[in-house]
């Protein structure tokens, strides 16, 4: 089965709002990124957390590797934020990290 | 900062045929590269995870006589689809990761391959 469950797979907000992505694991993870697909299909790295919580801008992100789960949360949501985010979770594997990623939230902001 | 640039952006290439495409670290050492399929409604599908100077580890369901992965330096990857069909289209991404202490990984913008 898939070793990373992103959820919501879709996302409406209106300008101004907030709200939270999360991935779960079915395993221990060694650390967790975060992405957003931009417009040109380039995957921009927002966030990179091998433990605790990381915050840039509006958003903040959390990663909890006993309890198997990482956040992404979005407040003020504005516009430009609208996009696909992704969570890849990185396994250990023969001394290297492996990125697994989630399935994808698409995010959608209106005015 | 870490920038990987891959090329080419989109590609066609007739069934049956073969198509390289390659990815190019700039500011970081590449010392892993990990190559992903995204394929139609899919997410992104772990195809191999390169080692620069060691073995290349495929994931189940892809080969290197299908996939042949070259990862000959630092700052450099490449990858064919070999005898290419239908069910191989789709976006191919190449992430590099630096083996730092707490190293991400950057990927590039992927190559698009259509077959036809």
């Amino acid at each position: 089965g898939d070793q990373v469950e992103q959820s919501p797979s879709a996302l409406s907000l209106h300008e101004g709002t907030g709200s939270a992505l999360r991935c779960n694991f079915t395993t221990t993870m060694r650390a967790v990124q975060w992405f957003r697909k931009n417009s040109r299909g380039s995957l921009i790295n927002l966030f990179y957390l091998a433990s605790g919580t990381k915050e840039n801008g509006r958003l903040k992100s959390a990663f909890d590797s006993k309890e198997r789960y990482s956040t992404l949360h979005i407040r003020d949501a504005q516009l430009e934020d609208s996009g696909t985010y992704f969570c890849a979770a990185l396994v250990t594997s023969g001394g290297n990290y492996k990125p697994t990623f989630g399935k994808g939230t698409s995010l959608v902001v209106h005015p | 900062g870490a920038l990987v640039y891959q090329y080419p952006r989109r590609t066609i290439c007739k069934s049956g045929t073969s198509m390289r495409m390659e990815c190019q670290a700039v500011g970081f050492q590449a010392t892993s590269v990990a190559w992903y399929r995204q394929s139609p409604q899919k997410t992104f599908e772990l195809i191999a995870l390169s080692t620069v100077n060691s073995a290349i580890k495929y994931e189940q369901n892809f080969t290197q006589e299908k996939f042949p992965i070259s990862h000959p330096n630092l700052s450099f990857s490449s990858m064919t689809v070999l005898n290419a069909y239908l069910e191989d289209r789709g976006l191919y991404l190449c992430g590099a990761r630096d083996h730092g202490a707490n190293s991400d990984y950057t990927f590039g913008s992927g190559t698009r391959l259509l077959v036809i």
